[in-house]
Formats: structure tokens, sequence, C-alpha cells
């Protein structure tokens, strides 16, 4: 089974900074899709970021980008420019790619992120 | 609706008693998720339609759960003889297959 790591419960970065969320996860697929999920007080889980395992390039979206290792089985999420709106949880999550439209995602236990005015 | 939407919000029930909490997916995705989401926890899998049936019902804990999607749309999940245990944010997601999910606001479920 697949199982995903994250070792950080809580993290606190200075306004207008850089932060790091790591994630490590487990797998014996070589083909999978890897997530990073924001979840602010209202509960709504917001796609921030995905990886496809086969793309060696780091994905980025605007400010957020990742650093995936698949030989490390790692992968961590840079906020750059960190802004009062980005404080929430953050969640890695996974999915393999061969479940014939079965889409289920199994996460991480989350990384309380605080920004600092 | 724009998005994913659930109700109740809240839910304050008494051990022992039978629950039933609604998802209303995005109009035309057919793939509906069920999460369950225990204080300090990450969401864990449930169970999931692909239109009316239930593909993967792996991640239901035992047999007082229950979900149906009669009609290929809104989805019920049914809780039987609540436990203290059941006590979490219960997420449903709606996605087209092959594309990302949405996450609804979630079912926040208290067993006293």
């Amino acid at each position: 089974a697949q199982t995903v790591t994250q070792s950080q419960p809580e993290m606190s970065v200075q306004e207008a900074e850089t932060v790091t969320l790591s994630c490590t996860y487990d797998t014996s697929e070589s083909d999978y899709y890897l997530f990073w999920y924001k979840q602010p007080p209202s509960r709504q889980m917001i796609l921030v970021i995905r990886q496809e395992a086969y793309k060696q390039q780091n994905a980025t979206e605007n400010r957020f980008s990742v650093n995936f290792q698949k030989a490390a089985k790692s992968f961590s999420l840079k906020i750059s420019d960190s802004q009062l709106g980005d404080a929430a949880m953050y969640f890695c999550a996974y999915r393999a790619s061969t479940n014939f439209g079965n889409e289920k995602l199994t996460f991480g236990t989350g990384t309380r992120l605080t920004i600092i005015p | 609706g724009a998005g994913v939407s659930q109700t109740p919000s809240n839910k304050v029930t008494e051990k022992g008693k039978y629950v039933e909490l609604r998802c209303d997916p995005i109009s035309g995705h057919t793939a509906l998720y069920w999460y369950r989401q225990s204080l300090g926890q990450g969401p864990e899998f449930l169970i999931y339609f692909q239109g009316t049936g239930a593909a993967d019902d792996s991640g239901l804990p035992n047999d007082r759960f229950f979900a149906v999607r009669p009609e290929g749309s809104v989805s019920t999940l049914k809780i039987q003889r609540t436990e203290r245990g059941d006590s979490a944010v219960y997420l449903c997601a709606s996605s087209q297959t092959g594309l990302q999910p949405f996450f609804g606001p979630g079912t926040r479920l208290t067993v006293l």
C-alpha cells in the first residue's frame, strides 16, 4: 500500500520570505501523480500544484514550485514570497495512475503553515 | 451551483443514532468520492462512485457505513449506530474522469 509522510506538523515563515514543506512517499509503482493541496479554515481542499511522475521537470505554479526526487521518493513544496493568504494546512497526496478511472488520493498528515507579518 | 456542496455543514448527534450526510457534486461530474478527515489527520478515502455504482468501497471502515448515488448525481453517506470515533469531517469530491477532483467544504460530524 502507498503511504505519504509529512514530517513537519507545523512550519512558520516571515511574510515575503521563502519556505519549503517536506513530503516523502512510498510506492512500488513507476507511474503515478503527486499533489499538494491547501486547506484553509473553511475546510475546502484546494489544489496547489500537481506533478506527474514520468515528467522529470519540476512543476511550477506562480509562487509555488516543487522539488521532485523520484529515486528518493521525495516531493517538497517551495512557496516563494509568502503572503498572509498562504496560511493554511498543506497536504501532500499521492495517486496511482492505473486505477481505470479511480482517482482516489492518499494523503499525508499535513503541515500547518503560519505566516508571520 | 458552481462547486461541490455538502449538507449539513455541521451535524451533532448522540451515540447510537443514525445520520445521513449529503453531497451535491458539480453538474456533469461522473466520478464522486467520499473521504473522512479525523482531527489532526489527512483525509482518508472511503468510497468511489462512477455514475450510480460504487466502483471502490474498500475504504469504508465497517458495515455501519453505507453510501448511495441512485441517479448518478447526488450522493448520501449513511452511518448507522454512530460511535464517538465516527466524529470527523466528511469530505466529498467530484470529477470528470482523468481530471482533477474538486472538493466540497465538508460536513463536520460530532458524536456525543
